[in-house]
């Protein structure tokens, strides 16, 4: 069955940068694009961004553009969404997603809490 | 970007009860990518709804919905002790977006 193993929770400075993985299994992993969100404690989802396990190609939402960071490692059947310059209001679970709006099934990962704090 | 609205904020009702769930977009949704997700405290969200009105694998009949272009809704028919949980609507035409989301409490 298809599994979405993410990265344990991180504690982070302002300023700092964060990466998180995302490892799946139970599938090609090229098969697939992958889908990050995020939600910051009591707070609704926020979409951050999307990445073809198949030729890399990104999109990412307007608001994190320069900051955030989508990549894939093939050979380790493994997402990564890294973070930069993190502030406070970065504090959120963050959750990888094989989301298809065309089929109709998600699959997602258990989310990685970063907490951002001096 | 397209920006969703959900209304209302919070819905209180009881079991058995019929729920309407809006969400208006900003834009129109090209091909209605349009999809609901329910998430449970603690839990990843789960999809419901893809393409506006197509229900996902293994979501019950009593989960409907409909709309086009900038108007969208999702119904439960009957409200089960499960169903208690906050919904949200996505839009996926390129960049994506989530809607602020709806609680639907027990009244």
């Amino acid at each position: 069955q298809v599994q979405l193993v993410q990265s344990g929770a991180e504690v982070k400075k302002p300023g700092a940068s964060v990466k998180v993985s995302c490892k799946g299994s139970g599938y090609s992993f090229t098969k697939y694009g992958i889908d990050w969100v995020r939600q910051a404690p009591g707070q609704g989802l926020e979409w951050m961004g999307w990445i073809s396990a198949d030729n890399g190609n990104t999109k990412y939402a307007q608001k994190l553009l320069g900051r955030v960071t989508l990549t894939t490692d093939t050979s380790a059947s493994t997402a990564y969404m890294e973070l930069r310059s993190l502030r406070s209001d970065d504090t959120a679970v963050y959750y990888c997603a094989i989301i298809d709006g065309v089929v109709g099934f998600d699959y997602w990962g258990q989310g990685t809490l970063v907490t951002v704090s001096s | 970007e397209i920006v969703l609205t959900q209304s209302p904020g919070t819905l209180s009702l009881s079991p058995g009860e019929r729920a309407t769930l809006s969400c208006r977009a900003s834009q129109s949704v090209w091909n209605n990518y349009l999809a609901w997700y329910q998430q449970k405290p603690g839990q990843a969200p789960r999809l419901l709804i893809y393409g506006a009105s197509s229900r996902a694998t293994g979501i019950p009949d009593r989960f409907s919905g409909s709309g086009s272009g900038t108007d969208f809704t999702l119904t439960i028919s009957r409200l089960e002790p499960e169903d208690f949980a906050v919904y949200y609507c996505q839009q996926y035409d390129g960049l994506s977006t989530f809607g602020p989301g709806t609680k639907v409490e027990i009244k």
